[in-house]
């Protein structure tokens, strides 16, 4: 049973909106939570993370908000250029700094 | 040079046939992890060492070995391979505690 998940494989959007990517968990002992972006023939690269002791955290055009009442995390880029066109993998993992726990992935396109 | 490097890029191999795959990073982290991602499934992890002489298995380690060889080198074996073994394998690695993982480029591995 996946504990992370990712509902949505795709997503496109227009260059200069905005993209929403989220992301859902079963497990409460979660308490740290990281997007990650990944191009063709590269491995994943670190964007941005938060600790469940916050409900936001900003990292110039990218914000993740997390609600752990729902157990739901998102990741908000604004404005989406064609550059970020990747896919996006959610993880979680606890505060003692264990393994993480990947979702599916979700491919986002952000057209010209 | 990358700081984490993965060795082959591309494998092909027969089934039956011992393979390794190798990683060796230059960031000094202790923690060394592999995972391997199918379309759809993100990334599993399958063997993880918080230090040189500490291995854990991980959700997937049935069919798979590894090897600790020093804090920079962790590999990871396949006894003998079988064709559902094919997949996209990555070596990541991470300071102690709650932080991100720092990843290859991966292996593309196919077993005919």
């Amino acid at each position: 049973d996946q504990q992370v998940k990712q509902n949505s494989p795709s997503l496109s959007v227009q260059e200069g909106r905005i993209s929403i990517l989220n992301c859902d968990y079963t497990n409460s002992m979660f308490d740290y939570f990281l997007w990650y972006k990944k191009y063709p023939a590269e491995g994943p690269t670190f964007l941005i993370s938060i600790s469940s002791i916050k409900d936001k955290n900003e990292d110039g055009r990218f914000t993740v908000f997390l609600n752990k009442s729902a157990k739901h995390l998102s990741l908000h880029i604004v404005p989406s250029q064609p550059g970020d066109s990747a896919v996006y993998f959610c993880a979680a993992g606890d505060n003692a700094g264990n393994m993480l726990t990947f979702g599916g992935g979700t491919r986002l396109m952000v057209k010209p | 040079d990358a700081d984490v490097t993965q060795t082959p890029r591309n494998r092909i191999t027969k089934t039956g046939k011992r393979i390794m795959l190798e990683c060796s990073q230059t960031k000094g982290h202790d923690r060394m992890y592999w995972y391997r991602q199918d379309p759809g499934l993100g990334l599993r992890l399958i063997y993880y060492s918080f230090d040189v002489k500490d291995i854990n298995k991980g959700e997937i380690s049935d069919g798979y070995s590894v090897s600790r060889q020093a804090q920079a080198k962790f590999s990871l074996s396949l006894e003998s391979a079988i064709p559902n073994q094919t997949a996209l394998y990555f070596c990541a690695t991470s300071d102690n505690g709650p932080r991100p993982q720092h990843f290859g480029d991966g292996t593309r591995l196919s077993i005919l």
